[in-house]
Order: structure tokens, then sequence, then C-alpha cells
């Protein structure tokens, strides 16, 4: 089946700092996520970004589909955007999403 | 009640317990999911509804249940659970735009609940 690897696994920064989060995938998608999930386990939608460029805020996302990848940018970083950030692609089948191991942030003041 | 909502947040059960978990999607939605969580683990697929029918079972052991009596509902019914079934199981749904197709981008943007904590003891 599809593979979904995301890197970095852990990334620590101070406030203020911005980062990119990234989702390789092994074959070509029609649909990806990406996912906030807060310490209490809720996902947050972040973006529905199968290709292209998309931003809200301080967030903004690319995924180059034919180069199976996308990237997750972070600016300006704040404590409450800790937790653990989740690419998922649609799985061959076309039935559901499959989801990487995250990249846990921990953003400290 | 917007979104998808999940009942109870946090379950204990024993081993010889029966209990169920509860998801309510109101996004007009016609497919829902579980998934299962454990601890430093990726999310793993555990079923597939597609129109109240069970489009994927993900090798999951016969003494998770799910049910799918309508669009709107999913639940999943537990039995004789071992204790390294607890973990945080959450549920999802999305439009599949060509039902029974399989081809890849057919679903729309997935949402899921808050999720319910399970410990099994």
């Amino acid at each position: 089946g599809i593979q979904v690897e995301q890197s970095p696994p852990d990334l620590i920064l101070q406030e203020g700092a911005n980062s990119t989060l990234r989702c390789n995938f092994s074959d070509s998608v029609n649909n990806l996520q990406w996912f906030h999930q807060n310490p209490w386990g809720q996902l947050i939608n972040l973006f529905y970004i199968p290709s292209g460029t998309k931003q809200n805020g301080r967030l903004s996302a690319t995924t180059v589909a034919t180069e199976r990848y996308s990237l997750l940018y972070i600016s300006s970083s704040q404590t409450t955007d800790s937790g653990v950030y989740f690419c998922a692609v649609e799985n061959q089948a076309g039935t559901a999403l499959i989801f990487g191991k995250g990249t846990t942030l921990s953003v400290s003041s | 009640e917007t979104g998808v909502t999940q009942t109870p947040r946090h379950l204990v059960m024993g081993m010889t317990n029966k209990k169920s978990l509860k998801c309510e999607q109101h996004l007009g939605h016609n497919a829902m999911y579980w998934y299962k969580q454990s601890a430093k683990k990726p999310l793993e697929l555990m079923f597939v509804y597609s129109l109240e029918e069970r489009v994927e079972n993900n090798s999951v052991p016969s003494r998770f249940s799910p049910e799918c009596p309508n669009s709107s509902h999913l639940f999943l019914h537990l039995h004789t659970l071992q204790p390294e079934d607890s973990a945080l199981y959450l549920c999802a749904s999305s439009q599949d735009n060509n039902p029974g197709g399989g081809w890849m981008g057919s679903n729309t943007e997935a949402f899921f609940g808050q999720g319910t904590r399970l410990t099994v003891v």
C-alpha cells in the first residue's frame, strides 16, 4: 500500500521561530490533508491540499503532487502551535485516509 | 450541534464488559470511519462505511464490531477486550462522490470527532 513519511519526527522551537514540516508519499495521490492534533487528542483540519498552495494566517501548505511531497509552513510560531502534525493521503482503493507517523512540535516561550 | 460528535469521551471497562462507542456526524456526509490511535503510534484505519455499507475492514479482531444504521450514525461495539486495546478511538466522516467506485480522489475533506479515550483494565 501507499507509504506516508513525515519529517522531522520531533521539532523544538522558540516562540516566534519559523518551521517547515515535510510529508513524502510513495504513489500518486488525489487527496491530501494536514491535521494538528491538540493535547486532548482532537484532530483539527488545517489544509485539504491535493495540489498547489494554500495559506491560512500564519500557516501555509504546498503540495507538489508530481514529485510526491507536501510541505507545511508555520511562521512566527506560538506555544499554542504545540502538538502533533499529521499528513494523510487517500489510500489506493480510494476509500480512506492513510496517516503518517506525525511530527511532534514543541514551542516554548 | 455541528461537525462530528463522539460519546463517551472517556471509557474505562473491564475485559469481560460489553460497551459501545457512538459517533454522530452533522455534515451531511455519506461515508464514516473508525480509526485507532495507540500511544506513540500513527492512526490506524479500522473500518470504513459508505452509504451504510462496510467497504473496508482492516484486519480488525472480531471483538470489535461496527454498526452503521444510517449515514449519520456509527457505532463500535466492544466485547472481551484486552488491555492492549486501550487507545484513542477516533471517528471521521467525509463525502464519497463515487460510492462503490473505488477510485482515488472520490472522497472530500474528512473531519474527525474528539475521540473516545478507552482504557481496558
